[in-house]
């Protein structure tokens, strides 16, 4: 059991390169999430899905995409990085919206933007 | 709107010793889960311990425990016997039952000296 799995590591692109982050899970969970940390802070988020085919805007959602076209896969698209968004980002899964479900992270994926 | 304030940025613990890390929430909703999470320096986000709301007694998983005081809106983590491998970044979040994603604190970075 993987739980929740993100590709790549690591990452640097140049000032208006494209790219996706890959999110995988294999919990069965229907609800997830994605949240950029930037240094010395806390999460804040991006996107987030109830369900395939269902999207949110999070805190933060400038300049980033997201689709969720089955329950396993949540990919973030950033279509023309900027030096704004040099920063962690953490995909999790929650089985529930209830108040009592738990959030659970992948490892992260650390870019830069030069 | 929920909100969750660690006022903390820093704190050192000798080995052994206890410690309390703060966080202060503030929601109008009655039905509402806080959770702490602790980041290593590796970056992984692990859960450690969650409380809800209409839960009587405090929350304890092993080492760590959670002082509950509702009326004062404050969700302190205390670990206990402190270990060098506790050293890192603790976060805490909470979510209400109107929304879906977590809402983090910014955090606290705690150092335990040998």
């Amino acid at each position: 059991n993987a739980g929740v799995t993100q590709t790549p590591k690591f990452r640097i692109l140049k000032i208006g390169q494209s790219m996706t982050l890959q999110c995988t899970q294999d919990m069965n969970h229907n609800y997830m999430y994605w949240y950029r940390q930037d240094p010395g802070m806390g999460l804040k988020l991006i996107y987030y899905s109830v369900g395939a085919g269902i999207t949110d805007k999070g805190e933060v959602p400038n300049g980033y995409n997201v689709s969720r076209s089955t329950t396993e896969d949540f990919p973030l698209r950033l279509e023309l990085a900027a030096p704004s968004q040099t920063s962690v980002y953490f995909c999790a899964s929650s089985y529930g919206t209830g108040f009592t479900d738990t959030q659970y992270f992948g490892p992260g994926t650390r870019l830069t933007v030069l | 709107a929920q909100k969750i304030t660690q006022t903390q940025p820093g704190m050192f613990v000798q080995e052994k010793e206890a410690v309390t890390l703060d966080c202060t929430y503030d929601t109008s909703d009655p039905s509402y889960g806080l959770f702490w999470y602790k980041q290593p320096s590796s970056g992984e986000m692990i859960f450690l311990i969650y409380q809800g709301s209409y839960d009587q007694q405090n929350a304890t998983e092993g080492r760590y425990s959670l002082n509950f005081q509702k009326a004062r809106k404050s969700a302190n983590l205390v670990i206990s016997a402190s270990q060098l491998g506790d050293s890192a970044m603790y976060f805490c979040a909470m979510r209400d039952s109107g929304n879906t994603p977590l809402v983090f604190g910014k955090g606290t970075r705690l150092s335990v000296i040998a």
